[in-house]
């Protein structure tokens, strides 16, 4: 079965400085995706970056930027430039094979202190 | 265009009794999918629908949880005999499908509250 860890419970960055979540995940397909979504208080969930697995190129979406290291089954969230919007539970899932479901590790708190 | 959306937004309800959860998809999706959220945990996966038909049903943790889409569109969640361990926040969510993507669109879920 795939699991999805974030091993990381909460984190906090200063406004304007650079921040980076951490997720790892196992998984025998070849072919998968890995998302990052966010969610704040409002509950909804909102994707911020996605990842397939067989481009070696890291996604990137303004100052969001992943580092995908497929043999090291790591998938880590960069954020740069952090704003206080950015404040949210940030989610790391997994979508592969023939399965379309999404598997979502526990979370990551960040907050952003002005 | 509009998103998911899923009514009510907050449900309360007593111990043993019946409820149900409506998710409207975003138009033209043709898969929607609920997941269960607990309170300090990521969503897990209850059920996947392709059109009209569950296409995974593996997530529903018991035969209280039932889901329906009679017309491929808007689905309903039903829950019997609700137990205190049913609270939680319940997402609905839509993607094109065939996608290549696999990326799913999330509604605002809906809070169940079991007393």
């Amino acid at each position: 079965a795939q699991t999805v860890t974030q091993s990381q419970p909460e984190m906090s960055v200063q406004e304007a400085e650079t921040v980076t979540l951490s997720c790892t995940y196992d998984t025998s397909e070849s072919d998968y995706y890995l998302f990052w979504y966010k969610q704040p208080p409002s509950r909804q969930m909102i994707l911020v970056i996605r990842q397939e697995a067989y481009k070696q190129q890291n996604a990137t979406e303004n100052r969001f930027s992943v580092n995908f290291q497929k043999a090291a089954k790591s998938f880590s969230l960069k954020i740069s430039d952090s704003q206080l919007g950015d404040a949210a539970m940030y989610f790391c899932a997994y979508s592969g094979g023939s399965n379309y479901k999404l598997t979502f590790g526990k979370g990551t708190l960040l907050t952003v202190n002005p | 265009g509009a998103g998911v959306s899923q009514t009510p937004s907050n449900k309360v309800t007593e111990k043993g009794k019946y409820v149900e959860l409506r998710c409207d998809p975003i138009s033209g999706h043709t898969a929607l999918y609920w997941y269960r959220q607990s309170l300090g945990q990521g969503p897990e996966f209850l059920i996947y629908f392709q059109g009209t038909g569950a296409a995974d049903d593996s997530g529903l943790p018991n035969d209280r949880f039932f889901a329906v889409r009679p017309e491929g569109s808007v689905s309903t969640l039903k829950i019997q005999r609700t137990e205190r361990g049913d609270s939680a926040v319940y997402l609905c969510a839509s993607s094109l499908s065939p996608s290549s993507y696999r990326e799913q669109y999330f509604g605002p879920g809906t809070r169940l509250t079991v007393t």
